[in-house]
């Protein structure tokens, strides 16, 4: 089975603060992405890397970057944490060759900025 | 572009009975679609998916969708719920020409009441 593993099930980190999520997969799937989810507003978007070292912006990056040194691995980064991006956050990942597939997510990660 | 709207953020139902959650989306291409359950605190666990063939598609737990095309619809149904679904329910896209980039839903709570 695939195995999505996010590092942090709940942080509670301060304003201001430089936040790293990580995020480790281990079936070799070149994309990974970073989602952030909010009540009401589904999943969005925040960076979608295709292979090492290559990213892309999603639909809200503001705030937020991300690192891909490896392939197994794709970090968060909140440059100077703040209050509105408490959130839950989600990566996930999948395969870029064999045709069309679901992504496989992690069980997640609850930040709280105080 | 794609959206995918889910018209119904809360679903009440009472255990054994049917239910059925709304799933539009809306794309110039064509479409992979899926639907994924959370559970309060977990991550995203897929129930099934539509990549080709026959439009009546069946998942875990007994759930099953309908692909319509001309509706450019993908409603999830279950013939008898069980407290155990309870749970939020998310349906997601993919396109055709791009599938390594995922749309999803605000998402739907289903509450199961005994």
């Amino acid at each position: 089975d695939v195995k999505v593993t996010q590092s942090s099930r709940y942080l509670v980190k301060r304003t201001g603060e430089k936040v790293f999520l990580e995020c480790v997969q281990d079936m070799d799937h070149e994309n990974m992405f970073w989602y952030r989810q909010d009540p009401g507003l589904g999943l969005r978007l925040i960076y979608f890397s295709y292979d090492v070292k290559m990213k892309e912006k999603g639909d809200i990056p503001e705030g937020y970057s991300v690192s891909r040194e490896k392939k197994e691995r794709f970090s968060l980064i909140l440059e100077s944490a703040s209050t509105n991006q408490t959130s839950m956050y989600l990566c996930a990942s999948s395969p870029t060759g064999g045709g069309p597939t679901e992504a496989f997510f992690g069980q997640g990660t609850r930040l709280t900025v105080v | 572009a794609q959206s995918v709207t889910q018209l119904d953020s809360q679903v009440p139902v009472f255990e054994e009975a049917p239910v059925e959650l709304r799933c539009n989306y809306s794309s110039s291409v064509s479409v992979y679609l899926f639907w994924y359950v959370q559970y309060p605190n977990q991550g995203l666990q897929l129930l099934l998916k539509y990549l080709s063939g026959s439009t009546l598609v069946k998942g875990i737990n007994g759930f099953e969708a309908e692909f319509n095309k001309s509706q450019t619809s993908f409603h999830l149904r279950k013939p008898s719920v069980h407290i155990s679904d309870t749970a939020e329910y998310f349906c997601a896209v993919t396109p055709s020409l791009n599938f390594n980039k995922f749309y999803f839903g605000s998402g739907t709570k289903l509450n199961v009441k005994p």
